[in-house]
């Protein structure tokens, strides 16, 4: 079957620090990969997407780059901000796009 | 623009009472998702819409469970005879292609 597994929170980092959150995957087939990130009090919102091998998914200076042979799609920063500190969740879907599966979510706190 | 908005946004049951939970998508989004979130962990697929029809409810957990969209947008998911496993957060998520999610603020229910 289909699972998402993230590593577990929560991550404290200082601002500026480099930021790694890890992501492995298991899919029947060949599944297109997503980070989401929930600011507090707010829905969830796509941060990135990579629907191929090899693909690097960037946005808002986070990177994920999918990689097959090791089934994982690591989230990294170069440089957090206080206004990263949010939820974010791995998450995967295949076929036709009709059902997606979420890790549990990483809490990520910045502190100045 | 407005995005998917979801009401109420709390919910007090007490068990056995029944629940229906609002979801507003985004105009002209064809799909339309229902996710169950527990604490602490990530959103869990329930059903998905196209348009009217429900394509796939195979995540609803049990027969008290049931979701509608009669005229292909606005969509409410019921609960009968909650229990207190039922407490959780229910996220909806529009839309307008694969792949493309837009979700809402999500409805938390508790059941006492």
């Amino acid at each position: 079957g289909n699972s998402v597994t993230q590593m577990e929170g929560p991550v404290t980092l200082s601002e500026e620090a480099f930021l790694t959150i890890n992501c492995t995957y298991t899919a029947t087939g060949y599944p297109s990969l997503f980070w989401y990130v929930q600011y507090p009090g707010e829905g969830l919102q796509l941060l990135l997407k990579a629907t191929k091998a090899d693909d690097k998914g960037s946005n808002k200076g986070f990177e994920a780059t999918y990689r097959k042979e090791t089934t994982s799609f690591h989230l990294e920063k170069g440089s957090v901000q206080v206004s990263d500190s949010a939820v974010y969740f791995c998450a995967l879907s295949e076929g036709t796009g009709n059902q997606f599966y979420f890790g549990t979510g990483t809490s990520l706190t910045v502190i100045p | 623009g407005a995005g998917v908005s979801q009401s109420p946004r709390y919910k007090v049951a007490k068990r056995g009472q029944d629940v229906a939970l609002r979801c507003d998508p985004i105009s002209g989004h064809v799909s339309l998702f229902w996710y169950q979130q527990a604490l602490g962990q990530g959103p869990e697929f329930l059903t998905y819409f196209q348009n009217e029809a429900q394509l796939d409810k195979s995540g609803l957990p049990s027969d008290r469970f049931f979701a509608e969209r009669p005229e292909g947008s606005v969509s409410t998911l019921k609960i009968q005879r909650t229990q207190q496993e039922d407490s959780a957060v229910y996220l909806c998520a529009s839309s307008p292609r694969i792949y493309e999610q837009y979700f809402g603020p999500g409805t938390r229910l508790t059941v006492t």
